[in-house]
């Protein structure tokens, strides 16, 4: 079992291009969540979906959007990527949905994403 | 005041010792807290979760006041695998996840 997977690894991108960050678990789980993680803020929450077919905007939307297609996948998508989006991205799970709080989240290895 | 405030440290301990870090956070109605760990460049692991009338895994106890809205983790008999930053979590406002702080840094040498 993988648990959370997340690709690519790393990725260095241009200004202005579009890209998508995936995310995929094998743990049936109902909730997802997209954080970024940079140096001095710690983690903050980008968008999340409670279950497939849902979705919500969490601290720092601005510039992502995400799609819950299904359980297992939840893609973060740069439409146009600036600078500033330059960051370690982490995609995590819960078994329940985001309103219990009282579910483990488990995350995925992360992305780095530097934007040029 | 910021959600969750924590020491960003680091903390720097010779084996055996023992510390111990704070967090407070500023939602009264917070009801779920957390200690996660995340060591460099890696993802964050649930270290333990966090009980009103505190609790203890091992070498590790979880404290929490909520009068004060502070929650502590005190580490005994520190080892070497044990340097890493600990993320203090809680649950944020309803229809919202996890809030988390920014972390505190633990070196344990020899």
């Amino acid at each position: 079992i993988a648990g959370i997977t997340q690709a690519p690894t790393s990725q260095i991108l241009a200004a202005g291009r579009r890209m998508t960050l995936r995310c995929t678990q094998d743990m049936r789980h109902n909730a997802m969540y997209w954080y970024r993680q940079d140096l001095g803020l710690g983690l903050r929450l980008i968008h999340y979906s409670n279950t497939a077919g849902t979705t919500g905007k969490g601290e720092v939307p601005d510039g992502y959007s995400v799609s819950r297609a299904n359980t297992d996948d939840f893609p973060l998508t740069l439409a146009s990527a600036v600078p500033s989006q330059t960051s370690v991205y982490f995609c995590a799970s819960s078994a329940g949905e985001v309103l219990s709080h009282t579910d483990t989240q488990y995350f995925g290895p992360g992305t780095r994403l530097t934007v040029l | 005041r910021k959600e969750v405030e924590q020491d960003p440290g680091p903390f720097n301990v010779p084996e055996g010792a023992t510390v111990a870090f704070n967090c407070t956070y500023s939602n009264s109605a917070s009801q779920s807290f957390f200690w996660y760990r995340q060591d460099c460049r890696k993802e964050p692991k649930l270290l333990m979760s966090v009980y009103s009338s505190g609790n203890e895994d091992g070498r590790f106890t979880a404290q929490l006041n909520r009068a004060s809205q502070y929650i502590s983790l005190l580490i005994r008999d520190s080892k070497l695998s044990d340097s890493a930053t600990y993320l203090c979590v809680v649950n944020g406002q309803a229809g919202t996840a996890l809030i988390f702080g920014k972390g505190t840094t633990l070196s344990v040498s020899s």
